[in-house]
Parts: C-alpha cells; sequence; structure tokens
C-alpha cells in the first residue's frame, strides 16, 4: 500500500490565495519530499525536508514535518495559475537511506483559477 | 545539463506483445528508478538500478524487467503485455554519489504512455 496519504484530494482556489495541502505517511522516514506533476508529464521536485527539521522555506513554498503525527504539509502562498498541477508527497522507504525507492502519496489536484 | 529522456514518449500495444522503454538519465548520475503511473493505483515503484546492478524492487510481476548499461542507460521490458499494464511509466535519474539528502532526490522524465488495447 502507498506511504502517504495526502488530503484533500483536490482543491480549487483563485489567484493570489494560499493553498494548503497534508500528507500522512505510516512508517519511519528519513526525509520527506514534495514534487510538482502538471498533466500527465514527468515529475518535478520541489523541496526535501529532514526528518529532523520541522520546517522549510523555498520561495512560496513552505513545508512541515511532523514525525509524531506522521505528516507533513506543503503551503503555496500567493498562488498563481501557472500553480496549477498535482502535487505529491513521497517518502524514502525508511532504514537504509541509500535507496533510489520512492513511496509517492496519492497526490493532491490543486486548480488556481485567475 | 541535459535532463532525463525517455523514449518513445507514446506507444500503443496490443495484449500478448512486449514492449522495451528506455531512459537516458541526467549526465553523471549512476542511479536509475523506474515507477509505474496510473488513476487507480497512483505512482508505484518498479525498480531501481546503480552501476548495472539491480538494488531494489518494487511489488510487481516477473514480466516486468529491466537493465541498465555501463553508460547509466537504463531499459524496461513489459513481457506479454495486458489491458492494466496501461499507464505512464517514469524514469527517474540521482546523484547517488552526493552525500547528504541530496542523493535523495529524483529527477524525473517526461514520461513514456503506453496503451495496451
Amino acid at each position: 500500500s502507498q506511504q502517504g496519504e495526502e488530503d484533500p484530494q483536490a482543491l480549487s482556489i483563485q489567484e493570489g490565495e494560499n493553498a494548503t495541502m497534508n500528507c500522512s505517511y505510516k512508517t519511519s522516514i528519513n526525509n520527506l519530499q514534495w514534487y510538482r506533476q502538471n498533466s500527465g508529464r514527468g515529475l518535478v521536485h520541489l523541496i526535501l525536508i529532514r526528518s529532523n527539521e520541522r520546517e522549510k522555506h523555498s520561495g512560496r513554498l513552505r513545508v512541515t514535518l511532523d514525525t509524531s503525527k506522521k505528516s507533513s504539509s506543503l503551503l503555496i502562498t500567493a498562488s498563481r495559475a501557472a500553480d496549477t498541477a498535482s502535487y505529491f508527497c513521497a517518502t524514502d522507504a525508511g532504514g537504509s537511506s541509500n535507496t533510489g525507492k520512492l513511496i509517492f502519496g496519492q497526490g493532491t489536484t490543486l486548480q488556481v483559477k485567475p | 545539463k541535459a535532463g532525463v529522456t525517455q523514449t518513445p514518449r507514446y506507444l500503443i500495444k496490443t495484449r500478448g506483445q512486449q514492449v522495451t522503454l528506455s531512459c537516458s538519465p541526467i549526465s553523471g548520475h549512476r542511479s536509475v528508478s523506474w515507477y509505474q503511473q496510473t488513476p487507480g493505483q497512483g505512482l508505484q515503484f518498479l525498480f531501481e538500478y546503480f552501476s548495472e546492478t539491480q538494488r531494489n524492487k518494487g511489488n510487481f510481476p516477473g514480466r516486468f524487467s529491466g537493465r541498465q548499461f555501463s553508460n547509466s542507460r537504463s531499459e524496461m521490458n513489459v513481457s506479454t503485455l495486458e489491458l492494466g499494464d496501461s499507464a505512464l511509466y517514469l524514469c527517474a535519474s540521482s546523484p547517488r554519489d552526493l552525500g547528504g539528502a541530496a542523493k535523495n532526490i529524483q529527477y524525473f522524465g517526461a514520461g513514456t504512455r503506453l496503451s495496451v488495447l
């Protein structure tokens, strides 16, 4: 089964508003990543947060991680129409971090209306 | 640097046929991972190759196989295609030689969309 579950499954907002997506996972992790996918194309890495970090920023993105609750959130501030995409959280398989296996959540589809 | 290149972009096959998909990683990346994406199951890990060796395998039947060449290019093969194999197949490369968490970042190609009729 998938490691990460995301909430909400779909989100529709107006340009300029903030968008928040949540991700929960099941087992211990070394790090958690967020990726974006535009309409059936490849995924683009957005941000990585280590298990010993609680918050990380990158431009308009803010990611939090709560390992006690096994959850993470991605906040996109001042959204733009170009942010319309699907967003996925991904965790490593736990244990050794030396693995190329990522476990993805089901994703949140974000629509930003101009 | 050029990104991850997957060929072909689109493929139509019939049940029972076999298919080979190709992936050229970012120059210098020795790790290549493959994923299957479907509307029902989402993104699922198929396998990872590093320096021509399969290091990790997902929960897929033996009809799914792969290999990696000395130049780090990778191919995956699906034999005896079934309707349920219709999916977007994504390849990703990562710089496993780096230290720290950066080695876990994966760089994806645009994918190969396989339709099985």
